[in-house]
């Protein structure tokens, strides 16, 4: 079955850049999501990108898709600490089952 | 506010207790989802409803028993759990089973004891 990877944490001061990274095994994967989970919360759609796009922007979010290598990154400009949070990469492929399979989650701290 | 709203938030059972887990939409969708977090590991789905029928069980313990009683409300009936059970339990409904935007729900956070 499908693989998604990520990285369990990541920490950045408030103000720079984070780039979240997650890679993927099965590369008929028509739809790639991000969510995003805050304490005491249950998760949240932030954006997705279809399989025949390779960015799609939205504010500070930047989704960057490389189908070859089977990567997927989450882009957040002038990162702040309402940013921290658990980033959670999932895929589906169309025609099975849709359900997405998700990856462990990276746990963003940003710091002051 | 997502509109899927669950309760309790928090429980706390003995090995030998029968519980249940709630779970409402407001968003007018026809297909419901179980889904049980634990700590680092991927979310891993446990059942799924649509348009009231289960359409898929992933292997789930029976000591697991979901209902569906309408496609606004699904619960989750819990009896002789085991500690390894303890984790937060989501619930996320979508506009349809071939619909791949889910709205979760805050969580159940249950402990086993």
């Amino acid at each position: 079955g499908e693989d998604v990877e990520q990285s369990l944490f990541l920490s950045v001061r408030e103000g720079d850049s984070s780039v979240i990274n997650c890679t993927y095994t099965d590369s008929s994967s028509t739809y790639l999501y991000w969510y995003k989970q805050e304490p005491g919360a249950g998760l949240q759609l932030l954006t997705y990108i279809f399989s025949n796009m390779d960015m799609k922007q939205d504010q500070r979010l930047t989704v960057l898709l490389n189908k070859k290598d089977k990567h997927l990154s989450l882009r957040i400009a002038d990162t702040q600490t309402g940013d921290s949070a658990i980033y959670f990469c999932a895929v589906l492929k169309t025609g099975g089952s849709y359900i997405p399979t998700f990856g462990r989650g990276t746990s963003l701290i940003v710091h002051p | 506010e997502t509109g899927v709203t669950q309760t309790p938030r928090h429980l706390v059972m003995g090995m030998t207790n029968k519980k249940s887990l709630k779970c409402e939409q407001h968003l007018g969708h026809n297909a419901m989802y179980w889904y049980k977090q634990s700590a680092k590991k991927p979310l891993e789905l446990m059942f799924v409803y649509s348009l009231e029928e289960r359409v898929e069980n992933n292997s789930v313990p029976s000591r697991f028993s979901p209902e569906c009683p309408n496609s606004s409300h699904l619960f989750l009936h819990l009896h002789t759990l085991q500690p390894e059970d303890s984790a937060l339990y989501l619930c996320a409904s979508s506009q349809g089973r071939g619909s791949h935007e889910q709205y979760f729900g805050p969580g159940t956070r249950l402990t086993v004891t």
